[in-house]
């Protein structure tokens, strides 16, 4: 059974370029979410997709965008990357239940950006 | 609100020792409750969670204590071993009006077992 799986591993970029992340979500999931975490600090919450839509987002400015795919694979696209973007990368995947909740959130290895 | 407070920052055990970390919340909408373990320079991985119709759920050496009145839980490591050394969240789940839920993440609680 495959977990989460994320591309690339690391990622070392220059300020004002942007920057694609990628992740597929543990097998019969279909919900996928982004967090960023600085070091040192916890997990925040970017964004959530599901049925290829942004349901819902955390307190992030519009550089941040996303997209999910038929698969249930999803993107997060960054731009104009300034230096506290640097952070691990995290994507979540869940499955959400038949018109109910969604609960356990299952985490992938991350991308480390850094940003020079 | 939207906050989950998390105590102590870092923690030192020896090995067979009990590990407790707490954590408190405020919004009373959170209905799940994970715990998490992070090794460095890889991803969270899920440990135990409860839900706040449940006082104490055990899962091995971990349990999770929850006071729904008080707002808090907390876990605990039995038989604290050195490859328990790990970073520990907490966290706290609600669900908005598209019932997708979003984690909100203690500071997190750096645990060393002392051999």
């Amino acid at each position: 059974d495959a977990g989460v799986t994320q591309s690339p591993t690391h990622l070392i970029k220059t300020r004002g370029q942007q920057v694609t992340l990628r992740c597929s979500p543990k097998s019969g999931h279909d919900t996928v979410s982004w967090y960023q975490q600085a070091l040192g600090q916890g997990p925040q919450f970017i964004f959530q997709y599901y049925e290829e839509e942004e349901r819902q987002r955390g307190n992030f400015p519009d550089r941040f965008s996303g997209h999910q795919f038929p698969n249930y694979s999803s993107e997060l696209n960054v731009n104009a990357l300034l230096l506290g973007d640097s952070a691990l990368y995290l994507c979540a995947s869940t499955r959400r239940s038949l018109g109910g909740p969604s609960y356990e959130q299952y985490f992938g290895p991350g991308t480390r950006l850094t940003v020079t | 609100q939207q906050q989950v407070k998390q105590s102590p920052q870092s923690l030192i055990v020896q090995k067979g020792g009990i590990s407790i970390i707490n954590c408190a919340y405020e919004n009373t909408a959170f209905d799940y409750f994970p715990w998490y373990q992070q090794f460095p320079g890889k991803g969270p991985a899920l440990l135990i969670a409860i839900r706040p119709d449940v006082s104490e759920k055990k899962e091995g050496r971990f349990t999770i204590s929850f006071n729904k009145s008080a707002k808090q839980f907390s876990l605990h490591i039995m038989d604290s071993q050195p490859g328990d050394s790990a970073t520990y969240f907490c966290a706290a789940l609600g669900h908005g009006s598209s019932n997708t839920g979003k984690l909100i993440f203690g500071q997190g609680t750096t645990l060393q077992v002392k051999p």
